[in-house]
This record gives structure tokens, C-alpha cells and sequence, in this order.
């Protein structure tokens, strides 16, 4: 079974923090995205990669960096956390496109407050 | 770029009845359409998907659905729900050549006893 874990399930914050949120997945997957879930919205994609050290844009990465340094290991940094980034943040991972292995595999996600 | 409607935000349905959730997307070219569930609290969780081939598509929980092309749809169903299938549901849509997918906004499924 492909086991995507996130560092925290709850998370509190002051506002101006800097964040970090961990993810790991032990499936060797190729590509590993961040979502933030908002009621209403469904899931907007915040940032992808899809190589060590490779990343790029999803929809709204205004607020956010994210790193890559080993395949497992995906982190979403909020730089300076603000009001608005009060929301739950879901991991990604998949092994291919979306046309070929592209379902992607979820943690339980990170349900984040900043104050 | 491809997008993702689901038209009902809420669905109440009573145990043991059939249920079926919308889906309509928009892409120019082949879709590869999925369908997931998050229980409260929890990730998703796929339940099907298509890529090709027979237009209905079984998935796990006992769920179904049918891509239409001529309607740009891919609805889910059951035809009985249990109480354990009360949770949120997510279309999402992705393309051939590439490694993102689009969610929809989601429907929330409620079982009353």
C-alpha cells in the first residue's frame, strides 16, 4: 500500500510565522503535489514536483515556497503565515502522468490555524 | 486547460437507496477522469477511474460510473448506500501529458437512517 504521511494533523500558528509542513511517501513516486482544501472550493493545487529539486506552480502559489531535496520528502513553507492560509493542506503523490499512473495517493492532510 | 463541475454541493439520500453524484467536465481532447472520497477527518481516497475503454467503470465500496462523452459527464453511483458511504465526494479530471489533475468543489453525502 502506498503510504503518504504528513508531518501533523492539527496546527496552530501566530500570524507572521514562519510554517513548515512535512510530507513523506514511501512509494518512490515520481511526482508529489501540495493541495489546499477550503469548503466550496474543493482542492487547489498550490505547488507540484515532479523530480528532486524540480518544482513549479499550481493555481494560487501566492504565500507559499515549497522544497525538495530528497524524492520522499516534499515540505510546503509559508514564509510568513497570514489569516487567510487558515485552511487544510493535503499531500500528493503519484507515479506518472495523468494519462498513464496518474491517480494521485493522499495524506490524512494538516488541518492548519493561524491566528 | 481542463475544469471540473460538480452541480450539487449537498445530497441527502435515505439508507439502502440508490445514489448518483454529477459530473461534468471540459477538456478538448481524451479526459482520464477519477473519482475520490474523503471520510470526515481523513485524504482521499480513490474509487475509480477511467482511461480508456468500456465506458463503465466498477470501483471499490461497490461504487460505478459512466463516462459519456457526448455529455462531457462522468456521474457515479450506487445502488445502495450504507451509512459508512456518508462523506465527501470528488471529481477531478486529468489530461494525457500531464501531471496535474483539477478537482471539482465537491459534493457532501449524507445518509439518513
Amino acid at each position: 500500500d502506498v503510504k503518504v504521511t504528513q508531518s501533523s494533523r492539527y496546527l496552530v500558528k501566530r500570524t507572521g510565522e514562519k510554517v513548515f509542513l512535512e510530507c513523506v511517501q514511501d512509494m518512490d513516486h515520481e511526482n508529489m503535489f501540495w493541495y489546499r482544501q477550503d469548503p466550496g472550493l474543493g482542492l487547489r493545487l498550490i505547488y507540484f514536483s515532479y523530480d528532486v529539486k524540480m518544482k513549479e506552480k499550481g493555481d494560487i502559489p501566492e504565500g507559499y515556497s515549497v522544497s525538495r531535496e530528497k524524492k520522499e520528502r516534499f515540505s510546503l513553507i509559508l514564509e510568513s503565515a497570514s489569516t487567510n492560509q487558515t485552511s487544510m493542506y493535503l499531500c500528493a503523490s503519484s507515479p506518472g502522468l495523468a494519462g498513464t499512473w496518474g491517480e494521485q495517493f493522499f495524506g490524512p492532510g494538516t488541518r492548519l490555524t493561524v491566528l | 486547460a481542463q475544469s471540473v463541475t460538480q452541480p450539487d454541493i449537498h445530497i441527502t439520500v435515505s439508507e439502502g437507496a440508490s445514489l448518483e453524484l454529477r459530473c461534468n467536465y471540459s477538456y478538448g481532447a481524451t479526459p482520464y477522469l477519477f473519482w475520490y472520497v474523503q471520510s470526515p477527518g481523513q485524504g482521499l481516497q480513490l474509487l475509480l477511474k477511467y482511461f480508456s475503454g468500456d465506458t463503465l467503470v466498477q470501483g471499490i465500496k461497490g461504487f460505478e460510473a459512466e463516462f459519456k462523452r457526448s455529455q462531457s459527464s462522468f456521474n457515479l453511483r450506487k445502488p445502495s448506500v450504507h451509512w459508512s458511504d456518508a462523506a465527501e465526494y470528488f471529481c477531478a479530471v486529468g489530461a494525457q501529458n500531464d501531471y496535474k489533475l483539477s478537482f471539482g468543489a465537491g459534493t457532501t453525502v449524507t445518509v439518513r437512517a
